[in-house]
């Protein structure tokens, strides 16, 4: 019965090449994020999605290009991988509402590069 | 724009001793604020929220905050410190953008308990 589920949970790759994470919550939100942390533990927002509709795009590199094939499944796909990737990847979700809900995290995904 | 500073990287304490982590915001608008907890290669787990009403807000574990308008604070603390509570403590502010919402999160806090 998790509720924020991601694959996979480590990832190790080579520089340039192109690598996915998948993302699925079951906690019935409607609304779902991509977050990331660095190697000092600073988070910070790239991506939300709201009912598969791309809504927040902070200052990513177009490398990363998230997909929301349906409201419970966000995945992010990586191309051409660079050292400074190398982050923990998380993934969250939420209901939406006139007051913020908490956000739900995923267990996270280690990405090293190589 | 809406921000968050912890104060303190490293907090230390004696089980059970008194826990407080501090957390200032920087907000134009009423702020809604949130505490998570990371432990160890985990995600973050939600330990409390403030929206709206009381200000002193009860969270999981023995936590609980208090949101001073006056101070712009949003300050963590626990009477009596656990083993258990080691860990990373994370202050975040919602930031509303583009019909939705995210979380600009403070640069975090690391709680070692002593024995």
């Amino acid at each position: 019965d998790t509720a924020v589920s991601q694959t996979p949970k480590y990832l190790v790759t080579q520089m340039g090449n192109d690598k996915s994470i998948k993302c699925e919550q079951n906690l019935g939100h409607d609304t779902m994020y991509w977050y990331k942390q660095d190697s000092k533990k600073f988070l910070k927002i790239m991506f939300s999605y709201n009912n598969k509709e791309l809504i927040i795009n902070e200052t990513v590199p177009n490398r990363f290009s998230p997909k929301s094939p349906d409201k419970a499944h966000l995945n992010l796909h990586i191309n051409s991988l660079e050292l400074g990737d190398s982050a923990v990847y998380f993934c969250a979700s939420s209901r939406r509402g006139a007051i913020p809900y908490e956000q739900y995290f995923g267990p996270g995904t280690r990405l090293t590069v190589t | 724009a809406q921000s968050v500073t912890q104060l303190g990287s490293h907090v230390s304490v004696s089980e059970g001793a008194l826990v407080l982590l501090r957390c200032n915001y920087s907000s134009s608008v009423p702020p809604y604020l949130f505490w998570y907890v990371q432990y160890p290669n985990q995600g973050l787990q939600l330990l409390l929220k403030y929206t709206t009403g009381a200000t002193l807000v009860k969270g999981i574990n023995g936590f609980e905050a208090e949101f001073k308008k006056s101070e712009t604070s949003f300050h963590l603390t626990k009477p009596s410190a656990h083993m258990s509570d080691a860990a990373e403590y994370f202050c975040a502010v919602s930031v509303p953008q583009g019909g939705s919402e995210k979380l600009v999160f403070g640069k975090g806090t690391k709680l070692t308990v002593n024995p």
